[in-house]
């Protein structure tokens, strides 16, 4: 089945240490995102992707790293977790060859707790 | 100021009533408009799609774009138990590929 997965699905995360969030998309979408949706601040968006060997960072960049080593993997590092990184994290995708819809879609993501 | 502002309810409708969700933002260059549906413990999904002014409907839906009062609606006729969810708006200008989103509207229809 087509579409993006995320793995884990959630984590407990001991302060301090470091995580990766993976991504994998199918779709061979070019443009690949990062986003951590909270309580009352919605969706905001962490680093993207335009192309493989391209990143770039978003609205919430600090704490946060990504590579884009190939099209299908996005993977979010955190180096050192701190609380204030407890999150619902979402990975997303889109082809902008589609023209000016670029309908994102996004995987089932993943519950970040850092205590 | 956000540039985006979407009231979080939660909404409680019964069912069968009509919908009115609701956007505002201050970015006049914005011209495309989504509205994502995201159900509890799950992705968005994307609902509707609209670019520039103008009202746009898909079934029970009716998306709604106010550009001179950088308003945006989403209308859902007879609303079913499974309309409930966390509705988003997400927008964006010319220039980028980079969606804004909303803090999203929780909608319980109740049977």
């Amino acid at each position: 089945i087509a579409g993006i997965t995320q793995a884990p699905t959630s984590q407990i995360l001991a302060a301090g240490r470091r995580m990766t969030l993976r991504c994998t998309q199918d779709m061979r979408h070019n443009a690949m995102y990062w986003y951590r949706q909270d309580l009352g601040l919605g969706l905001r968006l962490i680093h993207y992707s335009n192309t493989a060997g391209t990143t770039g960072k978003g609205e919430v960049p600090d704490g946060y790293s990504v590579s884009r080593a190939n099209t299908d993997d996005f993977p979010l590092t955190l180096a050192s977790a701190v609380p204030s990184q407890t999150s619902v994290y979402f990975c997303a995708s889109s082809d902008p060859g589609q023209g000016a819809r670029n309908e994102q879609f996004f995987g089932p993501g993943t519950r970040l707790t850092v205590l | 100021q956000k540039e985006v502002e979407q009231d979080p309810g939660p909404l409680s409708v019964p069912e069968g009533a009509i919908v009115s969700l609701n956007c505002t933002y201050s970015n006049s260059a914005f011209q495309y408009f989504m509205w994502y549906r995201q159900y509890s413990r799950k992705g968005p999904e994307l609902l509707m799609y609209t670019y520039s002014s103008g009202n746009k409907e898909d079934g029970r839906f009716t998306a709604q774009v106010d550009k001179s009062s950088k308003y945006i609606s989403l209308f859902i006729r007879d609303s079913q138990p499974s309309d409930s969810a966390t509705y988003l708006c997400a927008m964006r200008g010319s220039g980028t590929y980079k969606y804004i989103f909303g803090t999203g509207t929780r909608l319980k229809v109740l049977a």
